[in-house]
């Protein structure tokens, strides 16, 4: 049960792309096609944002998108937007858990 | 709208007990697995526990196991964390959620969050 492994930090300007990663094993990330990913804010609760590695729920813009290959799992924003100022997490279901990663800062410049 | 309260948190001193609840209210209750996540402060989330719909099968963080209960009381709609033999690193606001759902079933991605409840172990 180790946490996923994702950078502490990334930043981009408003209008780039920014990716992502999350590295896991074969026992979660790689075993599996339900990764999900979660934004954020200060003080909120954290919002579904990715699920099952690559389909977003509704009202979550299509600027957000997944992807996996073997035990690394990716998220990509497009065209940001300074909302998307936020903590970013990934969480991959295992047989008999569950697992976050540590979670990425994402600063938008 | 699903809605997910959770109350219980508190000040308890190490080695003590306390029990979290969380009431449902928006949904089929019964029917969907439920789960427990925590965030120490400035940290990341981390996943604690996780109940069926019918309560017959849980699963725990290696951290917790042990120590920690799930349960769930479906015809109240609330979800429980019975949590013993409490340490200063379990403190953390405790979230409940479960799974995102439409019409077609339910997905592996916690699409329903409370606003979480702060637990407090310090002497």
């Amino acid at each position: 049960q180790s946490a996923l492994t994702q950078p502490r930090s990334v930043s981009g300007s408003p209008g780039q792309s920014v990716t992502i990663s999350c590295t896991g094993t074969s026992s979660d990330v790689g075993g599996y096609n339900y990764v999900s990913w979660y934004q954020q804010h200060p003080g909120k609760a954290p919002k579904l944002m990715i699920y099952d590695v690559s389909k977003r729920p509704s009202g979550v813009p299509d600027r957000f998108s997944g992807s996996k290959s073997g035990n690394t799992a990716s998220l990509t924003i497009s065209g940001l937007q300074a909302e998307d100022e936020a903590d970013y997490y990934c969480c991959s279901y295992a047989a008999s858990w569950e697992v976050f990663g540590g979670g990425t800062k994402l600063t938008v410049l | 709208e699903v809605q997910l309260v959770e109350s219980g948190g508190g000040l308890v001193q190490p080695g003590g007990s306390l029990r979290l609840s969380c009431a449902a209210s928006g949904f089929t209750f019964g029917s969907y697995w439920m789960h427990w996540v925590r965030q120490a402060p400035g940290k990341g989330l981390v996943w604690v526990s996780r109940i069926n719909s019918a309560g017959s099968i849980t699963g725990y963080a290696d951290s917790v196991k042990g120590r920690f209960t799930i349960s769930r009381d479906n015809a109240k709609n609330t979800l429980y964390l019975q949590m013993n033999s409490l340490r200063a690193e379990d403190t953390a606001v405790y979230y409940c959620a479960n799974y995102y759902y439409d019409s077609s079933g339910y997905y592996y991605g916690l699409g329903y969050w409370g606003q979480g409840t702060l637990v407090t172990v310090s002497s």
